[in-house]
């Protein structure tokens, strides 16, 4: 069974540019969550998508946006973009409350 | 809220010696524990998790963690040590009934050295 995609897996952007970020969740998975990783701030949970819904929301300013199709495939979207928000973001895949498997994160670098 | 404390940025120890690094969790309730490592330019990956079953659990790589509700940890350990497991070890907790929304702790690199 293929496991978590996300694309790209390299991202470069400016300030003020807005960018969109891609998961594929595991076939039979229906939510799908992201994280970003900063040496900084280590692993924070940005949103959880369960049927196309939000389900669950961390600590992020609301430039941070996301999507779910009914497919199960998930769209993060940063608006405005900031230095800050060079990282890596995660996109994990779960069944309704098991275990969420990680892919392997899109690496976003703002100039 | 729940929150995980990893004790040690960095462990470092030799090929064949005993692996343990050190989680505690505060939670208000018996809460889902796991046990993610990160190689480099990679995403995470389960090790093992506890969700109220067995308090030793068992994982992959030949890891295994216990949990302890007296002393509110959940550290892991393995018995001896492979050069492959060199990478970053992240403890994590989600509310009980769910294991999303985690909340990890700050990472420990382990380092093995011959």
């Amino acid at each position: 069974k293929a496991g978590v995609t996300q694309t790209p897996r390299y991202l470069i952007k400016t300030r003020g540019q807005q960018v969109t970020l891609s998961c594929s969740p595991i076939s039979g998975h229906r939510s799908v969550s992201w994280y970003q990783q900063t040496p900084g701030q280590g692993l924070q949970f940005l949103f959880e998508y369960f049927s196309e819904t939000q389900r669950n929301k961390g600590n992020f300013p609301g430039r941070f946006s996301g999507r779910q199709f009914s497919n199960s495939r998930s769209e993060m979207n940063v608006s405005t973009l900031e230095l800050g928000d060079s990282a890596l973001y995660l996109c994990a895949s779960s069944r309704v409350t098991d275990t969420q498997y990680f892919g392997p994160g899109t690496r976003l670098t703002v100039l | 809220a729940q929150s995980v404390t990893q004790l040690g940025s960095h462990v470092s120890v030799s090929e064949g010696a005993l692996v343990l690094l050190r989680c505690n969790y505060s939670s208000s309730v018996p809460p889902y524990l796991f046990w993610y490592v990160q190689y480099p330019n990679q995403g995470l990956q389960l090790l093992l998790k506890y969700t109220s079953a067995a308090t030793l659990v068992k994982g992959i790589n030949g890891f295994e963690a216990e949990f302890k509700k007296s002393e509110t940890s959940f550290h892991l350990t393995k018995p001896s040590a492979h050069m492959s497991d060199a990478a970053e070890y992240f403890c994590a907790v989600s509310p009980t009934g769910t294991a999303s929304k985690l909340t990890f702790g700050t990472g420990t690199r382990l380092q093995v050295t011959l």
